[in-house]
């Protein structure tokens, strides 16, 4: 079974600049996470996806970052205009569906550095 | 407020010995917790999920004991390998929620030889 894909899998960019993030969850699963783990730190939830509906974006940065999943299947997330604090590593996840119970399968994760 | 912490912060242990991780949690009422190894540049991988109503689980030379009473949790690595080198990460989900994980800071291993 393919797991969850992310690219690019690196990105550096200058502060103030654009940049976008793709991940293609486990086929068949209708759950998907966007986290931002910083340096030292646990993942913290950025966004999750039921489908193609936003369940929960409560911690996202609403003034700079963007997230969509136009056909419930892949899903892209966006940063404009990026931060230096914005320097992490951004790790996409996927279960089967919304309930705790479902086992969460993590991407790779893309590590952005803001200079 | 709910947390989730872990200790200790990093461990250095050598090749073949045995190590015990620790998770304290505040988050209430609680529905399950799961333990992740996450090697360096790569995503989290789940070891071992418990109920509130388990108090052990074992996944190979990971075991992982839970005590809902006083919220804590640990993760003992038997007769380590230097491929145990990672990070540890506690997630505890709360069942009074639908949608939320309370990940820990996650307990960074070594393991040399």
């Amino acid at each position: 079974e393919a797991g969850v894909a992310q690219s690019p899998r690196y990105k550096i960019i200058e502060k103030r600049q654009s940049v976008a993030f793709w991940c293609n969850p486990i086929s068949g699963h209708a759950t998907l996470y966007w986290y931002q783990q910083i340096l030292g730190q646990g993942p913290k939830l950025l966004i999750q996806f039921q489908n193609n509906g936003v369940v929960d974006d409560s911690q996202l940065p609403k003034d700079r970052f963007s997230a969509e999943r136009l056909k419930g299947v892949d899903s892209t997330l966006k940063i404009q205009p990026a931060k230096l604090e914005d320097s992490a590593v951004y790790l996409c996840a996927s279960s089967l569906a919304l309930a705790g119970g479902y086992e969460q399968y993590f991407g790779p994760g893309t590590r952005l550095t803001v200079t | 407020k709910n947390q989730v912490e872990q200790s200790p912060q990093s461990l250095i242990i050598l090749e073949g010995k045995n190590c015990t991780l620790q998770c304290n949690y505040t988050v209430s009422p609680f529905s399950n917790l799961r333990w992740y190894k996450q090697d360096t540049g790569r995503g989290p991988v789940s070891l071992t999920i418990m109920t509130f109503s388990e108090n052990t689980k074992s996944n190979g030379r990971y075991t992982a004991t839970l005590d809902a009473d006083t919220k804590q949790s640990s993760l003992h690595i038997t007769a380590s390998q230097l491929s145990d080198s990672a990070s540890y990460i506690c997630v505890v989900r709360p069942s009074n929620t639908g949608n939320q994980f309370y990940f820990g800071t996650g307990t960074s291993l070594t393991v040399i030889p």
